[in-house]
């Protein structure tokens, strides 16, 4: 099974609108950690947002918020007031770091996000 | 800049050539990882390290590939004999606590 998955390819969203970036992820550890991570066209892996599983709270990081619902097992990433430049490669990735797995981080296949002018 | 720093940024070669990466980490950093990554594909985890202990090494990282880290400050990935196959982008990451941060990576053309 994937650990990560996200579900949308391509998106399109209207340049000062909100977007939700789905992610979904399959674990059986208790303590892991989920990330979201940005790639624009040069490559560079621009680290955006982390949520901790025992983080009672969503993180917010300016503009970027992850949607956690644990029992859903579901961690979208939310981008507010979109930006021409928010236009990127957009992954998901999860840690586990246990007994049974050691120390692994796993990203999904990615989201191409595309702002509209 | 105090970001991941990798050399080269490109690197074209001839199949069964060996090519060197450097990496050089974020300097308080005392994680690293080395990461592939292939058109349209997310990265692929190849090998991590802890100070200068390779700590895990993932399936994919062949006996032609190999990676140091002298000191516990940069690395270095070689790939020997290369393969069409090993044409990719290899991104290195540091982290110090979760969040892992990632270099600009370089990109492998093998001919």
């Amino acid at each position: 099974a994937q650990k990560i998955t996200q579900t949308q390819p391509g998106m399109f969203v209207q340049e000062k609108e909100a977007v939700t970036l789905d992610c979904t992820y399959d674990t059986s550890d208790q303590s892991y950690g989920l990330f979201w991570y940005k790639q624009p066209s040069s490559g560079e892996m621009i680290f955006l947002i982390y949520q901790g599983s025992y983080d009672e709270q969503n993180a917010t990081e300016g503009r970027y918020s992850l949607n956690f619902q644990k029992a859903r097992k579901s961690a979208n990433l939310v981008i507010s007031a979109s930006q021409l430049g928010d236009s990127a490669m957009y992954f998901c990735a999860m840690r586990e770091a246990s007994r049974n797995t050691g120390n692994q981080f796993y990203f999904g296949t990615g989201t191409s996000l595309t702002v509209i002018p | 800049d105090t970001g991941v720093s990798q050399n080269p940024r490109h690197k074209i070669t001839k199949r069964g050539q060996n090519v060197t990466f450097r990496c050089d980490p974020i300097s308080e950093h005392n994680r690293l990882y080395w990461y592939r990554q292939t058109l349209g594909q997310g990265p692929e985890f190849l090998t991590y390290f802890q100070n200068e202990a390779q700590l895990e090494k993932s399936r994919l990282l062949s006996d032609r590939f190999s990676a140091e880290r002298p000191k516990g400050s940069f690395s270095t990935l070689e790939i020997q004999r290369t393969e069409q196959g090993d044409s990719a982008m290899y991104l290195c990451a540091s982290s110090l606590y979760e969040a892992r941060f990632f270099g600009p990576g370089t990109r492998l053309t093998v001919l």
